[in-house]
Formats: structure tokens, sequence, C-alpha cells
């Protein structure tokens, strides 16, 4: 079973910041909390990944919080082929396994 | 460089008829995984290898799937006899070691 809790849907307006949320309450010190987002029709797309720290990339940032219970994607200025399902998995490095849950589906609109 | 090679895109087959999939990871990667996905859902990991080896099979209903990675490359899952429940997207991903997993566009199966 998945790890995680994340709401089942979101909006978010175009050029707007979008925050998506995720619970990992029972997550274990070796794993690492991955985002990952599936466009309609196609495979599933690696966005980001942390073990504690913030991360930062050119496609997202990742606020984890200080106790590792939750994490937040942000999506800085969300545009509409950002429109997808994202999904936040946690997984032990060690075991290189990647169990999906249902994910957020965010619509961004004009 | 190209990514996970993922064929047939679409698959319709009666049930009772086997099908099979076929798939080629990224040039170098050691991992690979199938996953299936139905309506709606995440992906649901069936199999993972790790070179030639499958390290993680416990999600794979043997009674009528079977897979295989020779020489450590390419992959084929298979499915004999086909049921209707078996109707999804397959989704194959490959990685290096403790690295993300890059995903192929799947192939759907509808079995009617």
């Amino acid at each position: 079973d998945a790890k995680t809790t994340q709401p089942p849907s979101m909006d978010c307006a175009e050029g707007r910041a979008a925050n998506l949320p995720c619970n990992h309450s029972t997550i274990s010190g070796n794993e690492y909390v991955y985002w990952y987002r599936q466009i309609h029709s196609q495979g599933p797309q690696y966005i980001i990944h942390g073990l504690k720290n913030n991360e930062t990339n050119e496609m997202a940032s990742l606020i984890i919080t200080e106790d590792r219970k939750s994490s937040t994607l942000i999506l800085p200025h969300a545009t509409l082929r950002d429109t997808a399902v994202y999904y936040c998995i946690v997984s032990d490095l060690n075991t290189d396994k990647l169990i999906f849950g249902t994910g957020t589906r965010l619509q961004v609109f004009p | 460089e190209a990514g996970v090679v993922q064929s047939p895109r679409y698959k319709i087959i009666e049930k009772k008829q086997p099908v099979a999939f076929w798939c080629n990871p990224i040039s170098g990667h050691n991992t690979l995984y199938w996953y299936r996905q139905n309506l709606g859902q995440g992906p649901e990991l069936l199999i993972r290898y790790e070179n030639e080896e499958a390290v993680d099979d416990s999600q794979l209903p043997k009674d009528r799937f079977s897979a295989e990675r020779l020489k450590g490359v390419d992959s084929t899952l298979k499915i004999q006899p086909a049921e209707l429940g078996d109707s999804a997207v397959y989704l194959c991903a490959s990685s290096l070691e403790w690295s993300e997993a890059f995903f192929g566009q799947g192939t759907r199966l509808t079995v009617v």
C-alpha cells in the first residue's frame, strides 16, 4: 500500500504557484520523498526528490517539513501544460521500489 | 538519447488469447520495472529486475503472467490466457541503481 496521502484534486490559475501537499507520517529515516506526474495518455515523469532538505530544480521545488511527516511540491508559475496527476511517493533507495497511490489531479485553468 | 521504448502502443485481443508486450529500456539502465495501471488508479508494480534477475515479483499473477529479461537489456511481459480484467495500461520503466525511474508511454491492452 502507498504510504502517502494526497488530496484527490486541486485547481490552479495559470501563472500562479501550485502548491501540492502530501502527508507521509510513517516515513522512515532512510526513505526519500519522490514526486512524479502523469500527463494524460503518457507514462509518469520524474519531477524531484529529497530526503530532508528542501530541493529545487528547473521544474519545481520540494519543501519537506522538519519532522519529515509531510511535504509540498511547488510549481512556481503553473502553465496549462502542468495539468496532470501528481504522485507523491516515499521510497527506500536500497529497494528501488516505487509504490504509487492515486495522486492529486491538478487542473490549471486560464 | 532515446527514452524507454514500448511496443505495441495499443493492443486489442479476445479473452483467452495470449498477448506479449515488449520494452527496450534506456541504455545502461540496470533496473527495469513493469507496472500495470487501471483506469483512474496509480501504477501498480508487477515485477522489478536488477539486470537479468527478477528481484521483486511478489505482485505478478504467476498463473497467467510471465516476464523475462534476457541478457539484462530488453524485457517481455506475457499474459496467457488473457482475461477481461487484464484490460489496463502496461508501463515499463528503467533506472540506474538508486536513481529516478524513466517510464515509457505504455501499452494499452483491451481484452474483449
